[in-house]
C-alpha cells in the first residue's frame, strides 16, 4: 500500500499570496499523481493529473510539479474561491489519497 | 457535459448489503474507455477508494479492481441498457458509515492516442450512508 503524506495540515494565507502544498509518497509513484480541491458539501474537483497537467477548465494559477516521491501543488496568487481543502491521489499501485491540506484565510 | 446522479438508501442496517447506483447523463457508459469508480469519505479516514469497473467501448473490454481492504465485500457492475453503474458492499458495519461518491475517470484523445486513467474528473453528488440498527 502506498501512503501519501500531505503537509502542512493547515496553511493560513491571505488572498493574493502564493500557496505551496506538499505531497510525499511512501515509495516512488513516477508521475502518477493528481490533485483535487474540495469545498464543504461538495465533491472533490480535479485540478492536476500526471503530476503537472492541468485538467480541463482549471485556471493557470494552479500548477503541479514533482516526480518519484515528492510533489508540489502551487497556487500562484490565491483568489477568495481557492480557500478549501486539497488532496493528492496516486494511481501507481491501486489508488490512494493523502490526508489533505486545508488552505484557510489568515 | 457528463453528469452523474447517485441513488440508493441513506440508512442500512448492520450486516446487510449497501447498494448504490450511479446514472450517467450527457454521455454513455459504453462509449470511450473509462474507469467508473466508487469513493467514500468519512471523518476518521478521509477519502478512500473502494474500487472501479473499467469499461471500454473502444477495445470491448471490461474489468474490475477493488481496494484490497474491501475486496471480499465489494461487487461493482455496469448496466449499459440503463446507462448506470452500481456498488454493492455486503456485511456492513458502523465503520462503513460515510459519504459515498461515484466518479468517472478521465478519458480523451491526445493526438491519435486515447488516454484514460484513474483520475476522477466527474463526480456524483454524494450519498450519506449511515449504518445503524
Amino acid at each position: 500500500e502506498i501512503l501519501l503524506t500531505q503537509s502542512p495540515a493547515t496553511l493560513s494565507l491571505s488572498p493574493g499570496e502564493r500557496a505551496t502544498l506538499s505531497c510525499r509518497a511512501s515509495q516512488s509513484i513516477s508521475s502518477y499523481l493528481a490533485w483535487y480541491q474540495q469545498k464543504p458539501g461538495q465533491a472533490p474537483r480535479l485540478l492536476i493529473y500526471d503530476a503537472s497537467k492541468r485538467a480541463t477548465g482549471i485556471p493557470a494559477r494552479f500548477s503541479g510539479s514533482g516526480s518519484g516521491t515528492d510533489f508540489t501543488l502551487t497556487i500562484s496568487s490565491l483568489e477568495p474561491e481557492d480557500f478549501a481543502v486539497y488532496y493528492c491521489q496516486q494511481r501507481s499501485n491501486w489508488l490512494s489519497f493523502g490526508g489533505g491540506t486545508k488552505v484557510e484565510i489568515k | 457535459q457528463v453528469q452523474l446522479q447517485q441513488s440508493g438508501p441513506g440508512l442500512v442496517k448492520p450486516s446487510e448489503t449497501l447498494s448504490l447506483t450511479c446514472t450517467v447523463s450527457g454521455g454513455s457508459v459504453s462509449s470511450g474507455s473509462f474507469y467508473w469508480s466508487w469513493i467514500r469519505q468519512s471523518p476518521g479516514k478521509g477519502l478512500e477508494w473502494i474500487g472501479y469497473i473499467y469499461y471500454s467501448g473502444i477495445y470491448y473490454n471490461e474489468n474490475t479492481s477493488y481496494n484490497p481492504s474491501l475486496k471480499s465485500r465489494v461487487i461493482m457492475s455496469v448496466d449499459t441498457s440503463k446507462n448506470q453503474f452500481s456498488l454493492e458492499l455486503s456485511s456492513v458495519t458502523e465503520a462503513d458509515t460515510a459519504m459515498y461518491f461515484c466518479a468517472r475517470g478521465i478519458g480523451h484523445y491526445e493526438g491519435s492516442r486515447y488516454y484514460s486513467a484513474e483520475y476522477f474528473q466527474h463526480w456524483g453528488q454524494g450519498t450519506l450512508v449511515t449504518v445503524s440498527s
